[in-house]
């Protein structure tokens, strides 16, 4: 399968405790973007990446929250002492870009659905 | 500002009878519009997008949209609807290629 893979699927974790999430893009894509999804919401965006370079940070994206993407390949999000209010579906995509960069579909992956207790 | 509204939380339909999910945008320059689709626990699966070019635009899974300027609309649209088409569905904003807007999801019900 060379669609947009994400580890691990599902994670439970306590309050206090740090988690770190993997995202594997479509090999030639070089944008890769993070997302949360709350139940009952769309998903919101947190950041992206152009290559290794990440170009834009959400507002959402406090300072518990990291984002790496070192070689330009997978990225990882990870968060730091975790709170019940980060529960949630953290979705990875990516995009191809070229000329129409504006133009290009973002491609998702499943998911990993975090519940913090 | 970038914002998506889908102003349905919840769509029921026959199953044969056609369906329409709707989406109105508001975007500063020109929109580039999309439509998702998420099974439970599954990531968003793409349909189609509007660019720009004939209003009219046909998806995958024969969904089409119409995109309409002056309504700053786009409604997801499928002629006749099937069981399998039961999910959630997003409609997206992007105009500057830096990130999508997403509306707040429709979900949709096809009635055997």
């Amino acid at each position: 399968d060379t669609g947009v893979s994400q580890n691990p699927r599902h994670k439970i974790t306590k309050r206090g405790q740090n988690v770190t999430f993997r995202c594997d893009p479509i090999s030639e894509h070089n944008r890769l973007y993070w997302y949360r999804q709350t139940l009952g919401q769309g998903p919101e965006f947190l950041t992206y990446f152009q290559n290794e370079a990440q170009l834009e940070k959400s507002r959402l994206l406090s300072d518990r929250f990291s984002a790496e993407r070192p070689k330009g390949s997978f990225s990882t999000l990870e968060i730091q002492r975790t709170e019940q209010g980060d529960s949630a579906m953290y979705l990875c995509a990516s995009r191809p870009t070229g000329l129409q960069r504006k133009t290009d579909t973002q491609y998702f992956g499943p998911g990993t659905r975090l519940t913090v207790l | 500002a970038q914002s998506v509204a889908q102003p349905e939380d919840q769509v029921n339909v026959a199953e044969g009878n056609p369906l329409t999910v709707k989406c109105t945008y508001s975007v500063s320059g020109n929109p580039y519009l999309f439509w998702y689709v998420q099974y439970p626990n599954r990531g968003l699966q793409f349909l189609l997008k509007y660019i720009t070019g004939d209003n009219l635009v046909k998806g995958s899974y024969g969904f089409e949209a119409e995109f309409n300027k002056s309504q700053t609309s786009f409604h997801l649209k499928k002629p006749s609807a099937l069981v399998s088409d039961s999910a959630l569905y997003f409609c997206a904003v992007d105009n500057t290629g830096n990130q999508f807007y997403f509306g707040t999801g429709t979900s949709l019900t096809v009635i055997p």
